[in-house]
């Protein structure tokens, strides 16, 4: 069956190291998308790829970074630059440009910085 | 701007009671319109969509929700809840592009036996 995967579903990590989440779909989709969660906020933007090779930040992209080498793979780095990691990442995906195209998204992964 | 408002952020209903969870949208030209349910620790699952048509629109799980362009509402409904309903909603809007989603920040319900 399509979808998308995330890995790992938690993942633990020491204040001051990088980290990165996994996000690999085999939906064909063209657009992959990165969000936070964090309770009572909704889901918050944190880059988003339309094309192989090319992204843009969203609205919180300071502390994290991201690539996009390969169609099928949208890995998430968050650096020891953001302030406040600790959150739950979900990684979804669509065809860019037709409006009525929804995101499908994955499980999440919940990070946790001690 | 384009921006979505859930203006309730926790629900409790009875099982077996009908349901109306409230979703109202900012956007300048013709809104694509989704409602997403979340539950704990899952991503979250498209239960119906709206780009034309029918204003009223049926989705999964025996949910449906009306689009009302004067009130700029697409609210979501569902007859009869059940427990297994209890969950996070959250409705969302994407520009006419599909480039950009922008998402309510959601809403709790919690159904009581």
């Amino acid at each position: 069956d399509g979808g998308i995967t995330q890995s790992p579903k938690y993942l633990f990590r020491k204040e001051g190291q990088n980290v990165t989440l996994s996000c690999e779909q085999n939906l064909n989709h063209d657009a992959m998308y990165w969000y936070r969660q964090d309770p009572g906020q909704g889901l918050r933007l944190i880059y988003y790829s339309q094309i192989v090779n090319d992204f843009q930040k969203g609205d919180i992209a300071e502390g994290y970074s991201v690539s996009r080498e390969k169609k099928e793979s949208f890995p998430l780095t968050v650096t020891s630059a953001q302030k406040n990691p600790t959150a739950f990442y979900l990684c979804a995906s669509t065809t860019p440009g037709q409006g009525d195209s929804p995101l499908h998204f994955g499980n999440g992964t919940r990070l946790t910085v001690t | 701007a384009q921006s979505v408002t859930q203006p309730d952020i926790h629900i409790t209903v009875s099982e077996g009671a009908s349901l109306e969870l409230r979703c109202n949208y900012s956007y300048g030209a013709t809104p694509y319109l989704f409602w997403y349910v979340q539950s704990p620790g899952q991503g979250l699952q498209l239960l119906l969509k709206y780009f034309s048509g029918d204003t009223l629109v049926q989705g999964i799980k025996g949910f449906e929700a009306e689009f009302k362009r004067s009130q700029s509402s697409f609210n979501l409904r569902k007859p009869s809840v059940h427990w297994s309903d209890a969950a996070e909603y959250f409705c969302a809007v994407a520009t006419n592009t599909g480039n950009q989603f922008y998402f309510g920040t959601g809403t709790s319900l919690t159904v009581i036996p």
